[in-house]
């Protein structure tokens, strides 16, 4: 019962930015967008989240359309350690809640 | 401030034998989850726990598999007994409240022969 849809890997140069889409066509008014990414061999990290504003943090950017179906995650200067697999999640943001890990996007900085 | 610790890092048993994973959540956070992950199945919720009650265990597999959280700052996941198909890196992340973020431990990579 996934809720987004990925594409399955992307490539990037380094030094350039990185533009992850994720759609969320059945997004409920209540939820909000999470985005998570695993580097090999460690565990998920957590990295930005957003309701329906823009939001912009040290490690990334998250750019939510307005009809909230879809939103974008961007890394603004991507470096080789940012290569990773790279999760967009939608949930609630009231009681306890689980996150559903998709298949998400593998990207790829190449030097 | 140290992250999620998770002990051991790396579990090597026989098939039958008992196996216990541990965790320490950030201190403060009152949730604390456990994930299973394998290339068939991606990342899996096993169960969570907000302020040391269960609270969703449907993703225990069955009951070989138990976990307990006796304190705010220590939780177990143990299987018992163990069996081939056991064999992932187990999770434990831990968050402030049960809707925020998560932040998650190394893993303990499980193999059971």
């Amino acid at each position: 019962d996934a809720k987004t849809t990925q594409p399955p890997s992307m490539d990037c140069a380094e030094g350039r930015a990185a533009n992850l889409p994720c759609n969320h066509s059945t997004i409920s008014g209540n939820e909000y967008v999470y985005w998570y990414r695993q580097i090999h061999s460690q565990g998920p990290q957590y990295i930005i989240h957003g309701l329906k504003n823009n939001e912009t943090n040290e490690m990334a950017s998250l750019i939510i359309t307005e009809d909230r179906k879809s939103s974008t995650l961007i890394l603004p200067h991507a470096t080789l350690r940012d290569t990773a697999v790279y999760y967009c999640i939608v949930r609630t943001d009231q009681g306890a809640q689980k996150l559903v890990f998709g298949q998400g996007t593998r990207l790829t900085i190449n030097p | 401030d140290a992250g999620v610790i998770q002990s051991p890092r790396h579990e090597v048993t026989e098939m039958g034998q008992e196996v216990t994973l541990r965790c320490k959540p950030i201190s403060g956070h009152n949730s604390l989850f456990w994930y299973r992950q394998t290339m068939m199945r991606g990342l899996e919720l096993l169960i969570y726990f907000n302020n040391n009650v269960p609270i969703d265990d449907s993703g225990m597999p069955e009951d070989r598999f138990s976990a307990k959280m006796p304190n705010a700052s220590f939780s177990t996941l143990k299987i018992q007994p163990s069996e081939p198909r056991d064999s992932a890196v187990y999770f434990c992340a831990s968050s402030w409240r049960a809707a925020g973020e998560q932040y998650f431990g190394p893993g303990t990579r499980l193999t059971v022969t």
